[in-house]
């Protein structure tokens, strides 16, 4: 299977614990987003690699949230001292873009890590 | 900011055709997309299309885009019972192409 992988697929953790997720990308892929989708709703974005960089960042990624892509590979979510408002589904997605190329964005998504925070 | 609205649910019998609708404030001048999303598994792009285009058909789906009322529609001709699922149309946020603003999706119940 080819496709982007995420684990660990479901993560119940105890408020005030630090959880990390992992997302394998498609090998081939340089660019390599965070999502999140709670109930009832469309996933909303939280940050995005273009290779090993963190180029942008929304509002909604606090300061207890810390992503990174050290090799411009697999990339991890870290979320520390949990609150229960972080439980939701986090959805990681890749694409291929060219620098230069046209802005057609293709997203693959991964079937994301269930998080349950008690 | 951006916001991107879907009606919650739409039912169809099968063998119908089904349109789900989708507004939205402001984008990108690039592409827009419709992703589809079934119980327990990711989100797939069913199809998209660029800013500059009315119209794009492929096979079963149609994509309408308005630009002037900023409102995009995905017609599913010949609605099957596995066409069941949540469908969501997703906006690039002006200024980034690659940040994508989702609506609420819309959930599509095929009834036999």
């Amino acid at each position: 299977d080819t496709g982007v992988s995420q684990n660990p697929r479901h993560k119940i953790t105890k408020r005030g614990q630090n959880v990390t997720f992992r997302c394998d990308p498609i090998s081939e892929h340089n660019r390599l987003y965070w999502y999140r989708q709670t109930l009832g709703q469309g996933p909303e974005f939280l940050t995005y690699f273009q290779n090993e960089a963190q180029l942008e960042k929304s509002r909604l990624l606090s300061d207890r949230f810390s992503a990174e892509r050290p090799k411009g590979s697999f990339s991890t979510l870290e979320i520390q001292r949990t609150e229960q408002g972080d439980s939701a589904m986090y959805l990681c997605a890749s694409s291929f873009s060219l620098a230069s190329g046209r802005k057609y964005n293709e997203q693959f998504f991964g079937p994301g890590t269930r998080l349950t925070v008690l | 900011g951006e916001d991107v609205e879907q009606s919650l649910f739409l039912s169809v019998r099968e063998g119908d055709s089904s349109v789900i609708n989708c507004t939205y404030t402001d984008s990108s001048s690039t592409y827009l997309y419709w992703y589809k999303q079934e119980p327990g598994a990711g989100l797939q792009l069913l199809t998209y299309i660029f800013s500059n285009m009315d119209m794009k058909q492929d096979q079963r789906l149609t994509v309408l885009l308005n630009k002037k009322d900023k409102h995009l529609s995905l017609r599913i001709a010949d609605t099957q019972t596995g066409d069941s699922a949540i469908y969501f149309c997703a906006v690039p946020r002006p200024g980034s192409a690659r940040q994508l603003t989702f609506g609420s999706g819309t959930q599509l119940t095929v009834l036999p």
